[in-house]
């Protein structure tokens, strides 16, 4: 079983489209995260959600909006892809340090690597 | 915002040498983890290291920590080539909610 899982894995579309990538786990955190991983490698998060309510929103365009429709599930809508943002993304999910007495240790997807062209 | 900074950039080494990774950061944290991440994958939770301890071991993994310093190093003993890919650390921040913020990673090479 897949604890986190995100799909598609690739995803190529045209400057100006709409497209939408899926999370879900099953490892019954609360918390989820995306995050944009660019061509050098670097990490940034876009979205943070705990029991499907909005935690953080990282300066990420208007453009991007999370979804959450159970604490199971983000969901990532991209609308008018632009060029810039072509990169990998990755879903995750944590537990809160309440319940785990402070290991808050995330759990990736395998990412999906979005190609704007 | 980014937190971790991971020095070196980069590293390469050969088989049975060991490996040193630093991470700096710059507010207050819960905990500080490290993370690989080989080519194409997803990130894997490799150890985590709280607050309030000073150094943990995992395996072939040492991690410490300073927090007054505000920095964490992860050493690797004799390495494989297996080892072979890039490592992040990831802070934790004191602010209520669990939220992980990654450094721009060392990208470690291991040559048989």
């Amino acid at each position: 079983d897949t604890a986190v899982s995100q799909t598609p894995k690739y995803l190529v579309t045209q400057m100006g489209n709409d497209k939408s990538i899926k999370c879900e786990q099953n490892l019954g955190h609360d918390t989820m995260y995306w995050y944009k991983q660019d061509s050098k490698k670097f990490l940034k998060i876009m979205f943070s959600y705990n029991n499907k309510e909005l935690i953080i929103n990282e300066t990420v365009p208007n453009r991007f909006s999370p979804k959450s429709p159970d604490k199971a599930h983000l969901n990532l809508h991209i609308n008018s892809l632009e060029l810039g943002d072509s990169a990998v993304y990755f879903c995750a999910s944590s537990q809160d340090s309440v319940v785990t007495g402070g290991n808050t240790e995330a759990f990736f997807g395998q990412g999906t690597r979005l190609t704007v062209v | 915002s980014q937190q971790g900074e991971e020095d070196p950039q980069a590293l390469s080494i050969q088989e049975g040498e060991n490996a040193t990774m630093n991470c700096s950061y710059k507010t207050s944290i819960n905990n500080l983890q490290w993370y690989r991440q080989n080519s194409g994958r997803g990130l894997v939770h490799l150890i985590l290291i709280r607050s309030n301890e000073r150094e943990k071991h995992s395996g072939r993994l040492r991690v410490t920590l300073d927090t007054s310093k505000k920095s964490s190093s992860l050493l690797i003993t004799a390495s494989r080539a297996a080892d072979t890919a890039s490592y992040f650390c990831a802070t934790d921040a004191d602010s209520g909610y669990s939220t992980l913020t990654f450094g721009k990673g060392t990208m470690l090479l291991v040559s048989p």
